[in-house]
C-alpha cells in the first residue's frame, strides 16, 4: 500500500543553519505530497504543497520539489531560526484515496 | 475566513465510558475528516464524511463512529473507552477534489484513565 518514510529526529541545528528533512514517498498513480508542521499543543498546519510531478512548493522560507523519479519531496530551508522547532510531517494524497497518510514525523530542534 | 474548530481541547474519561468530540469545518469545505495521533506518532485515518454519508474509513473498529450534519460540522463518538484510545484526535475540512489539502483544528487531547 501507500506509505512515507521520514528522516528520524530529532534534527538539532544551530539559528541560521541550512535544514533538510528528507521524504520519500510509495504509491500507485500521482499523488498530492503536503508537509505539515505542528508546533508544540497544537493541531497540523499545511506548510506546502505540491500536486504533481517537478513542482516546487514553498512557504515561509521552506521549500520542498516533487521529484517522480526518486519518488521523494525533500523539506528545505536556507536559514532556520528558533521560531521553527517542531515537528514536521510529510503526508500523501494519492489520486484515487480520499485520505493523507502520513509519514512519522520529524522534531526539528533549533538552538539559538 | 473561519477557520477548523475543534470542542472541547481537553477532555478525562474513565474506561468503558463514552465521548464525542465536535468539529465545525472550515467555511465552505464539505468534507470532514478524523484522525487519531498517538504521542510521538504521526496522525492515523478514522474516517471521512462527505455529504453526510461516511466517505472512507481506516483500520478502527466499530465502536469508532461519527456524524456530519447540512452544515457539514461533524461528530466523533467513541464507545466503551480503552486506554489506548488515548491520543490527541483531529478534525480536517476540505473539498472532496483530490488533490486538495486538508486543514486541521488544534485538535482534542483525551486521555482515558
Amino acid at each position: 500500500g501507500d506509505s512515507v518514510t521520514q528522516m528520524e529526529g530529532p534534527v538539532t541545528l544551530s539559528e541560521e543553519a541550512f535544514l533538510t528533512i528528507n521524504c520519500t514517498y510509495t504509491a500507485t498513480g500521482y499523488p498530492s505530497l503536503f508537509w505539515y508542521v505542528q508546533y508544540p499543543g497544537e493541531g497540523l498546519q499545511l506548510l506546502l504543497k505540491a500536486t504533481k510531478a517537478d513542482d516546487k512548493g514553498s512557504n515561509k522560507g521552506f521549500e520542498a520539489t516533487y521529484r517522480k523519479e526518486t519518488t521523494s519531496f525533500h523539506l528545505e530551508k536556507g536559514s532556520v531560526q528558533v521560531s521553527d522547532s517542531a515537528v514536521y510531517f510529510c503526508a500523501l494524497k494519492a489520486s484515487s484515496n480520499y485520505q493523507l497518510i502520513w509519514g512519522a514525523g520529524t522534531k526539528l530542534i533549533i538552538k539559538p | 475566513e473561519t477557520g477548523v474548530t475543534q470542542s472541547p481541547t481537553h477532555l478525562i474519561k474513565t474506561r468503558g465510558q463514552q465521548v464525542t468530540l465536535r468539529c465545525s469545518s472550515q467555511s465552505g469545505h464539505n468534507t470532514v475528516s478524523w484522525y487519531q495521533q498517538a504521542l510521538g506518532q504521526g496522525p492515523q485515518f478514522i474516517f471521512q464524511y462527505y455529504r453526510e454519508e461516511e466517505n472512507g474509513r481506516g483500520n478502527f473498529p466499530p465502536r469508532f463512529s461519527g456524524l456530519q450534519f447540512p452544515n457539514y460540522s461533524s461528530e466523533l463518538n467513541v464507545n466503551a473507552l480503552e486506554l489506548d484510545d488515548s491520543a490527541l484526535y483531529l478534525c480536517a475540512s476540505s473539498l472532496v477534489r483530490s488533490k486538495a489539502e486538508a486543514f486541521f483544528g488544534q485538535g482534542t487531547r483525551l486521555t482515558v484513565v
